[in-house]
Formats: structure tokens, sequence, C-alpha cells
């Protein structure tokens, strides 16, 4: 089945640096590459997503690139700042008419030293 | 803004136990679906559920697992007889209909502790 890796485990970055996170994807008819970010004691918040069709979006201090070929995508986060500090998950879903399940990845711990 | 909400925030069982978790989706989606979270591991997929059936389950959602949409408006998840290793966070997601609609958009979730 489709599994999705995702590294680094843990990051630590000075406020107003930048931040990337990367995954890898197995399955090639994956075609919808969400993020999400997950705070403490709540669900995960959808903060930016990808279609196969599309090889970078942008959306303020958030930008992800998709690289079909190699199966890999990141997200990337430009002058972070404190608030950004939360959980990180990548994920691949196949979607068709009917429901799609999502798989995520193991999570990213960002945190933001002031 | 719409929401999914999800009742109890958290619930201590015992082995053996039934419970049941329940999510209100967004009033106008059509696609339902629970996901768990162990402590400190990745979100996993359970099950789907469309047109008052399930779509897809997970190897993890055996038998102990049900879910229902018993009045239009729930959807609950159902375990029988709860085991220590089903101790997890569960996260109901909703999503809407049409080729425009992607996002699943999840609850606060329900911690559920079985000692």
């Amino acid at each position: 089945g489709e599994n999705v890796e995702q590294h680094p485990s843990t990051l630590s970055v000075q406020e107003g640096d930048s931040a990337v996170i990367k995954c890898t994807y197995s399955d090639s008819a994956s075609n919808y590459f969400p993020w999400y970010k997950q705070e403490l004691g709540k669900g995960p918040q959808l903060i930016i997503d990808i279609r196969s069709n599309v090889g970078e979006k942008k959306d303020q201090r958030i930008a992800v690139t998709l690289n079909k070929t190699a199966k890999h995508f990141s997200l990337h986060i430009t002058e972070t700042q404190p608030e950004d500090s939360a959980v990180y998950f990548c994920a691949a879903s196949i979607q068709y008419s009917s429901a799609s399940k999502i798989i995520f990845g193991s999570g990213t711990r960002l945190s933001i030293r002031p | 803004e719409p929401e999914v909400t999800q009742t109890p925030s958290h619930q201590v069982t015992q082995m053996g136990q039934e419970v049941i978790l329940r999510c209100v989706p967004i009033s106008n989606h059509l696609y339902f679906y629970w996901y768990r979270q162990i402590l400190g591991q990745k979100v996993e997929f359970l099950v789907s559920f469309y047109n008052n059936e399930i779509s897809e389950k997970s190897e993890i959602f055996d038998d102990q697992f049900s879910v229902e949409r018993p009045d239009g408006s729930n959807f609950t998840l159902k375990i029988r007889s709860t085991k220590l290793e089903d101790s997890a966070m569960y996260f109901c997601a909703s999503k809407g209909a049409g080729a425009g609609y992607n996002e699943q958009f999840f609850g606060p979730g329900t911690r559920l502790t079985v000692l």
C-alpha cells in the first residue's frame, strides 16, 4: 500500500530563518498532497496542499514543491515566527470520485528559537 | 466558519468495555472518515464512509470496530470490546463533494484511554 516517509523528525530553527521538511511517497497514483499543522491537543489543520498537475504552490510564507518523477515533495516556511512551532505532517492521497483516504507521514516537530 | 466537532474530548474505559465516539461533521459534507493517532506516532486511516456505507477500511478496522450515521448528522465509531492497544486519539474528518473538494476537515479528536 501507499507509504509516506518524512524527515526530519525534529527541527529547530532560529526565529526569522527558513525551515524545510521533506517527504517521499511510494504510490505513483497519488495525486493530492496536503500538509497539516497540529498544535498540542488539537486535530490536524490543513495549511497548504498541492495537486499532481502543479510543481509548486506558494501562500505567503509557506511554499510546497512537488517532483512527481522522484516522488518527492517539500514544505518551505520562510521568516519563521514563534507561532510556527508545532508538529507538521505531510500526506498523500489518491483523489477520485468516491472517498479518498489520506496517508500521513510520521511528522516533524518544528521548534522556533527566539 | 463551519467545523467538525467530536464528543467526548476524553474517554476512559476498562478493557473489554464498549465505547462509542461521536462526531458531527460539517453539515453539507458527504464523505466521512475516522483516523487514529497513538501517542507520538503518525495519524493512521481507519475507515471512510459515503452514502451510508463503508467505502474503504484499513487492516486496523477489524470486527471490533463499526461506524454508523444514525440520524443524518452524527457519525459514530463504536469499539465493541476495547483493548489496551486501542488507547489513542481518534479523529473524525469530513469532506465535501465535487471536483474541487479535496480537503478533509478534522475534528479536535477524542482521547481514548483503555485501562
